[in-house]
């Protein structure tokens, strides 16, 4: 299967810890690639590759990867970090398939 | 500065047609890989197309395959997609992003900020 699932939501406190999943078999083979989303913005790119963050990210923000599961981590959350978040790999035939996004809550 | 500027989007009856525009500054464009990812109001990111720096390799989403078009004028540092066939599922915001190579590797750096088309009667 080329899909990849992600919880459509959570919840973290201000300064504490979230870690954000995206489920999919191509993972077992591909990196997943991370953006966020503000309401009303474009996309940004957060994570790519094993565990890289493009200049401006913070480094609250961190990737991994184990079996078909890739993973987003941010390290003591901030309120600028409320985003919708989504992960993207290719499938077998080199096409991007998007995951179905988390949307995460700063409380 | 790296800017991306989308054009061409509107409203169009569903069967129309319609070519969007990316019109790239601040790189070398013809040494990057660029996508089209669409939105639909409400809804999640869905990739719909791609084409390496050359323009020899392209890329489509399965939904879109037969029906959308991706090319790209390097003399223009522009990006194109046209959309034929089009459907009431096809309305979405368009974004055109950057790859970070000249190979589609879905690790787009910069985006647009979108043009909206809408299908309907």
């Amino acid at each position: 299967s080329s899909e990849l699932t992600q919880d459509p939501a959570v919840s973290v406190a201000l300064g504490q810890t979230v870690r954000i999943t995206c489920q999919g078999d191509s993972l077992r083979s591909y990196y997943a690639t991370w953006y966020q989303q503000r309401p009303g913005q474009a996309p940004v790119l957060v994570i790519y590759g094993k565990n890289n963050r493009p200049s401006g990210i913070p480094d609250r923000f961190s990737g991994s990867s184990s079996g078909n599961t890739a993973s987003l981590t941010i390290t003591g959350a901030q309120a600028e970090d409320e985003a919708d978040y989504y992960c993207i790999s290719r499938d077998s035939s080199a096409k991007g398939v998007f995951g179905t996004g988390t949307k995460v809550t700063v409380l | 500065e790296v800017q991306l500027l989308e054009s061409g989007g509107g409203l169009v009856q569903p069967g129309g047609s319609l070519r969007l525009s990316c019109a790239a500054s601040g790189f070398t464009f013809s040494s990057y890989a660029m996508s089209w990812v669409r939105q639909a109001p409400g809804k999640g990111l869905e990739w719909v197309s791609g084409i390496s720096g050359t323009g020899g390799s392209t890329y489509f989403e399965d939904s879109v395959k037969g029906r959308f078009t991706v090319s790209r004028d390097n003399s223009k540092n522009t990006l194109y997609l046209q959309m034929n066939s089009l459907r009431a599922e096809d309305t979405a915001v368009y974004y055109c992003a950057k790859d970070l190579g000249e190979s589609s590797s879905w690790t787009l750096d910069y985006w647009g900020q979108g043009t909206l088309v809408t299908v309907s009667s």
